[in-house]
């Protein structure tokens, strides 16, 4: 079966950096996408891998290794604002995302 | 409208009650889907729509249908609800394009099934 791996919860402090991670099996893949979701909001858009390598987009970065069926999602810096839950999902050979349970990122001041 | 609309925000519903939930996208996207969310799971693909004209079933389909009779609406029809039907249900569309796959999250419709 097709399975996305993310810790539940993670907690960390303001202005340090935290790394979720994110372990997948899917059949085929067609790309790992990023998203936020603020309590009670839709999920939002952060950030698209497909290739090996680390990409990054201001105080976000995410990597992927496709061999190892792993990323991650870097945040710098971190705000009250980031507190949210990041979800993780894999596009498969059917062009369908398979999603992750999502991780409830705490701050704390 | 600006980006993907729902209706409605939230709803209590009887058991046996048909429902029928509205997103509407002003995107000119090609692909939409319905999502379900449920605490402690992915989010998990009821239906979904390739381009007006076409649907297809996503992992958990029973007890729900679609229609896409043109490229902006897609409704999500609950024929007869049961209490599992609770949970927030979330549209969502995309280009649907090669490279273009990402998707955009309407607000969410919450539903509570009695």
């Amino acid at each position: 079966g097709q399975n996305i791996d993310q810790p539940t919860e993670m907690t960390a402090t303001e202005g340090a950096i935290v790394q979720i991670n994110c372990t997948y099996q899917t059949s085929g893949f067609n790309g790992l996408f990023w998203y936020q979701q603020h309590a009670g909001e839709a999920p939002t858009f952060l950030s698209y891998n497909v290739l090996d390598g680390l990409e990054e987009k201001g105080r976000f970065s995410s990597f992927l290794s496709r061999s190892k069926g792993y990323s991650y999602l870097l945040l710098k810096e971190l705000q009250m604002k980031d507190s949210a839950s990041y979800l993780c999902a894999v596009m498969d050979s059917n062009y369908q995302l398979i999603w992750g349970a999502g991780t409830k990122l705490i701050i704390k001041p | 409208i600006a980006g993907i609309t729902q209706a409605p925000t939230s709803q209590i519903l009887a058991a046996g009650r048909r429902m029928t939930l509205r997103c509407t996208q002003d995107m000119r996207h090609n692909a939409m889907y319905w999502y379900r969310q449920d605490l402690g799971l992915g989010l998990r693909l009821i239906h979904y729509s390739n381009t007006a004209g076409t649907t297809g079933k996503g992992e958990v389909p029973d007890g729900y249908s679609v229609s896409r009779a043109n490229t902006d609406d897609f409704p999500l029809t609950l024929a007869s609800a049961v209490p599992s039907q609770t949970s927030v249900y979330f549209c969502a569309s995309s280009d649907g394009l090669a490279g273009q796959e990402t998707q955009y999250f309407g607000p969410g419709t919450r539903l509570l099934v009695l």
